[in-house]
């Protein structure tokens, strides 16, 4: 399975953007990159995903590299309720196998 | 819409017992998975479901763990007997269908307890 690298913790401040990195050098053509986060105590929740092409949604942007290697989530402005720990996951296209690294806790900072 | 239903959402239970979970995942969603998520770690799949049948089961010891999923809708995960290393959350996913294209939605979780 195609894995990624995440750093294990960044911090933000509170209305500032926030810029969430995923390495996924062995990515093959046809897996999509996730995002979920989790909250404590919660299930993970989906964000936003996509396959080379940058999307947005309500929630977050992802921009993805050209070489499809690297990725960013982006918070456009971080509040409190933000603080999570973020999964960056590689699911191939067809059936869908994916593996879960240990994500970035992200500290957002009044 | 209604998200993925679990219970309980706690269990605890001494080792060598049985425990069951049970997950009632989003209507009309044909793929349905289990994680298992010790804690500080990310979630990792033992079971994946399509409709009734299993698609993926390489990382369910099968030793102690089972899932079935008889009519395509609810599942249940059980192990028999338990050992202090499964204390965890397990938590049930389900998405419309298993293309890497569809966002996987997740319950709450269980979490289980081994004394």
């Amino acid at each position: 399975d195609a894995k990624t690298t995440q750093p294990n913790s960044m911090e933000s401040n509170e209305e500032e953007p926030v810029h969430l990195p995923c390495n996924h050098s062995t990515i093959s053509g046809t897996d999509y990159i996730h995002w979920y986060r989790q909250l404590p105590s919660q299930g993970p929740e989906y964000v936003i995903h996509g396959l080379t092409s940058n999307v947005n949604n309500r929630m977050a942007s992802l921009a993805i590299a050209e070489d499809r290697k690297s990725s960013t989530l982006i918070l456009h402005r971080a509040t409190l309720r933000d603080a999570a720990v973020y999964y960056c996951i590689l699911r191939d296209a067809n059936a869908g196998k994916s593996t879960f690294g240990d994500g970035t806790t992200l500290t957002v900072k009044p | 819409e209604a998200g993925v239903a679990q219970s309980p959402r706690y269990k605890i239970i001494e080792k060598r017992q049985s425990v069951a979970f049970w997950c009632n995942p989003i209507s009309g969603h044909a793929t349905l998975y289990w994680y298992q998520q010790i804690l500080g770690q990310g979630p990792k799949l033992l079971i994946q479901f399509q409709n009734n049948g299993v698609v993926d089961d390489s990382q369910l010891p099968k030793d102690r763990f089972s899932a079935e999923r008889l009519k395509g809708v609810d599942s249940t995960l059980k192990i028999q007997p338990a050992k202090l290393e499964d204390s965890a959350v397990y938590l049930c996913a389900s998405s419309l269908g298993p293309s890497g294209n569809q966002p996987q939605h997740f319950g709450d979780g269980t979490r289980l307890s081994i004394l």
